[in-house]
C-alpha cells in the first residue's frame, strides 16, 4: 500500500549542481503535482500534470523543469541549484484536477543547497 | 485570490481537553475545503474534507463543518490524545487554472499526557 513514493528522501547540493527528484504513485491516479514547503509560508505548487503528457506551472515554477515520464511517474529537476531552494519538496497525486479531488502526498524530500 | 488563514499556535493542551483550531478562507466562487495533518518527519495525510456549504467532514473523531455564511472551516476534537500531536493544515481547492490546494500556514498542536 506504497500510495505516493518519493526518492531521494534527503540530498545536499552544492550550488549550480543538477539533481533530479523522482515521484511515482500506484493509484492508477491521472494528475501529479509538485509543492514546496518552506517555513511560514506553507506549500506552494511548483508544476502540476493534469494528465499523462502535459504539464503546467504552478505559482513558484523558477528553476525548476518537470517531465511525466508515464501514468505513474513525475519528476521535478533542478538543473543549477541555488540556496534559495533549500526545502522540502512534495509529491502529490489525486485521481484527477477537480476541486472535489484530494491530493494523497508522498513523504517528502528533504533538500540542502549549501 | 484565494487565501487560507488559521490560527498559528503553537497549540499546547492536556491529554482530553477539547481542541479547535480556527480556519478561515478567502476564495472565488464554491471551493472546496481539507485539513491536513502532518506528523514529524512524514508527508500530509488528508484528515477530512468537505466539498459544499454546511457538509461536516469527520475523521478518527476530528469534524470540521463547512460554513459558507462565515468563510469558516474550524477543526475540532472532543478529546485529544498525546498521538494527535501533529501539525495540522487548513487548505482549498476553488479549481482555478491549475486546481492547487491553496494551503493555511499550519498549526502545531502539542498534547502532553
Amino acid at each position: 500500500n506504497a500510495g505516493v513514493t518519493q526518492t531521494p528522501k534527503f540530498q545536499v547540493l552544492k550550488t549550480g549542481q543538477s539533481m533530479t527528484l523522482q515521484c511515482a504513485q500506484d493509484m492508477n491516479h491521472n494528475s501529479m503535482y509538485w509543492y514546496r514547503q518552506d517555513p511560514g509560508m506553507g506549500l506552494r505548487l511548483i508544476y502540476y500534470s493534469a494528465s499523462e503528457g502535459t504539464t503546467d506551472k504552478g505559482e513558484v515554477p523558477n528553476g525548476y523543469n518537470v517531465s511525466r515520464l508515464n501514468k505513474r511517474e513525475f519528476s521535478l529537476r533542478l538543473e543549477s541549484a541555488a540556496p534559495s531552494q533549500t526545502s522540502v519538496y512534495f509529491c502529490a497525486s489525486s485521481e484527477r484536477t477537480a476541486a472535489n479531488q484530494p491530493q494523497h502526498f508522498g513523504d517528502g524530500t528533504r533538500l540542502s543547497i549549501l | 485570490g484565494d487565501s487560507v488563514t488559521q490560527m498559528e499556535g503553537p497549540v499546547t493542551l492536556s491529554e482530553e481537553a477539547f481542541l479547535t483550531i480556527n480556519c478561515t478562507y478567502t476564495a472565488t466562487g464554491y471551493p472546496s475545503l481539507f485539513w491536513y495533518v502532518q506528523y514529524p518527519g512524514e508527508g500530509l495525510q488528508l484528515l477530512l474534507k468537505a466539498t459544499k456549504a454546511d457538509d461536516k467532514g469527520s475523521n478518527k473523531g476530528f469534524e470540521a463543518t463547512y460554513r459558507k455564511e462565515t468563510t469558516s472551516f474550524h477543526l475540532e476534537k472532543g478529546s485529544v490524545q498525546v498521538s494527535d500531536s501533529a501539525v495540522y493544515f487548513c487548505a482549498l481547492n476553488s479549481g482555478g487554472s491549475n486546481y492547487k490546494l491553496t494551503f493555511g500556514k499550519g498549526t502545531l498542536l502539542t498534547v502532553n499526557p
